[in-house]
């Protein structure tokens, strides 16, 4: 089993559609996070889930909606979408949010809003 | 201003030639500095982890920390076709719930033949 697994690597989804995104790590770790990858624009930090609690939000409109039921498991339920949502949507894991955890990445999911 | 600037590229240089990325920041608390390979189509991955100023070597890859500057940098040797990917700097500081992560844009890289 690979590091850091998300399903499905590619998305395409009506601006009406209700779907998810899912991540599993396989490497004990307790901190996940997903971000958003846009072409030419910084990696953008969307929620933060330490040993299962979320603690961070960052501003992400409510049709985003994050559930983490475990330490290894995330997911990402989309609905009511934009255009402008179209991204990579990249899930990563650490082993704690101390001064040392390194950040190990899926390899995304692309998403395409139409 | 940014938080983290990086030039977007794209860089082109022919094999075997040394590369140099680079990276500025403003924010004078990230302790930690990190650099990511992204290849195409794939998650990114971490190469370099640095944490004081100075250099740290990795084979073909040197990362240099300047904190009085705020400027870091990846060196890649030797450069190889395979190196072509986008390479993302990364920087950290402990906030109120732990490391927070800031990233830089990328810059593109092709390493031609």
């Amino acid at each position: 089993e690979t590091g850091v697994t998300q399903t499905p690597r590619h998305l395409v989804m009506g601006m009406t559609n209700k779907k998810s995104l899912k991540c599993e790590q396989h490497l004990g770790h307790n901190a996940m996070y997903w971000y958003k990858q846009s072409a030419k624009k910084p990696l953008e930090l969307m929620f933060v889930y330490n040993f299962k609690e979320q603690t961070e939000n960052n501003s992400v409109p409510s049709r985003f909606s994050p559930e983490c039921p475990n330490s290894s498991h995330l997911f990402l339920h989309l609905h009511t979408l934009q255009p402008e949502d179209s991204a990579l949507y990249l899930c990563a894991s650490s082993l704690n949010r101390g001064p040392t955890g390194e950040l190990f990445f899926g390899e995304g999911s692309r998403l395409t809003v139409l | 201003q940014k938080e983290v600037e990086q030039d977007p590229g794209p860089l082109s240089v022919p094999e075997g030639a040394i590369v140099s990325l680079n990276c500025t920041y403003s924010n004078s608390a990230f302790q930690y500095f990190m650099w990511y390979r992204q290849y195409s189509r794939k998650g990114p991955e971490l190469l370099m982890y640095t944490y004081s100023s100075g250099n740290k070597e990795d084979g073909r890859f040197t990362a240099q920390v300047d904190k009085s500057s705020k400027y870091i940098s990846l060196f890649i040797r030797d450069s190889q076709p395979s190196d072509s990917a986008t390479y993302l700097c990364a920087m950290s500081a402990l906030d109120n719930y732990g490391q927070n992560f800031v990233f830089g844009p990328g810059t593109r890289l092709s390493v031609l033949p």
